[in-house]
């Protein structure tokens, strides 16, 4: 499984774009991007996923470099209630979690 | 969207009893479902791989005589700790991937239920 690489912890103003990277530098060809946040005392939440191309959905966008080695998460316009953990997860079958990234959404 | 309940969301047992948390896929059928545990502060653990039919898959240093999982129809899976003690207690949590109901191919997506705290005194 590749392993990835977040940063701890990040804060982002309310109202401004909260951008969160991501790290997989030993992806391989078969293996699809993750993200998935938990917000405290719940079950993880899908966001969205990728294998090339960028993606965006109703929640967030996802931004995958051309040689696949990164990615960006971007909440567009963050909300407090989007205060959370955020995982990425590389892993072609099954989901393993890492630390993850500690969001902090600031009124 | 699919949805994954847990039942009970919470459960305060005494040590050495066994308590049985279940997991269900709503609205779609899971031949393969998944239990994570997770401390406080800390990131989900992967226990084991409920296959539906067939034993489940352990990882390394879970003990399966201690958390037995039973998987007997497509959108049900079960966790029981046995002889519970407080070490156990902890913040379960179970995923499925939906393969869809008959006739449809589902989204092959993994989705999570809210968890079950099991508190062990």
């Amino acid at each position: 499984d590749a392993k990835t690489t977040q940063p701890p912890s990040m804060d982002c103003a309310e109202g401004r774009a909260a951008n969160l990277p991501c790290n997989h530098s030993t992806i391989s060809g078969n293996e699809y991007v993750y993200w998935y946040r938990q917000i405290h005392s719940q079950g993880p939440q899908y966001i969205i996923h990728g294998l090339k191309n960028n993606e965006t959905n109703e929640m967030a966008s996802l931004i995958i470099t051309e040689d696949r080695k990164s990615s960006t998460l971007i909440l567009p316009h963050a909300t407090l209630r989007d205060t959370a953990v955020y995982y990425c997860i590389v892993k072609a079958n099954n989901l393993f979690f890492g630390t993850g990234t500690r969001l902090t959404v600031i009124p | 969207g699919a949805v994954v309940s847990q039942h009970p969301s919470r459960v305060i047992c005494k040590s050495g009893t066994s308590v049985k948390i279940e997991c269900r896929s709503l609205d779609f059928q899971a031949t393969t479902m998944f239990w994570y545990r997770q401390f406080p502060k800390k990131s989900l653990m992967l226990m084991a791989t409920s296959n539906e039919g067939s034993k489940a898959t352990y990882e390394q240093g879970v003990e399966k005589d201690k958390f037995l999982i039973n998987h007997a129809s497509l959108t049900l899976s079960t966790l029981t700790v046995t002889s519970a003690h407080p070490e156990d207690s902890s913040f379960y949590i179970c995923s499925a991937r939906d393969v869809g109901l008959a006739g449809g191919p589902g989204t092959g997506e993994l989705f999570f239920g809210e968890g079950s705290r099991l508190t062990v005194l």
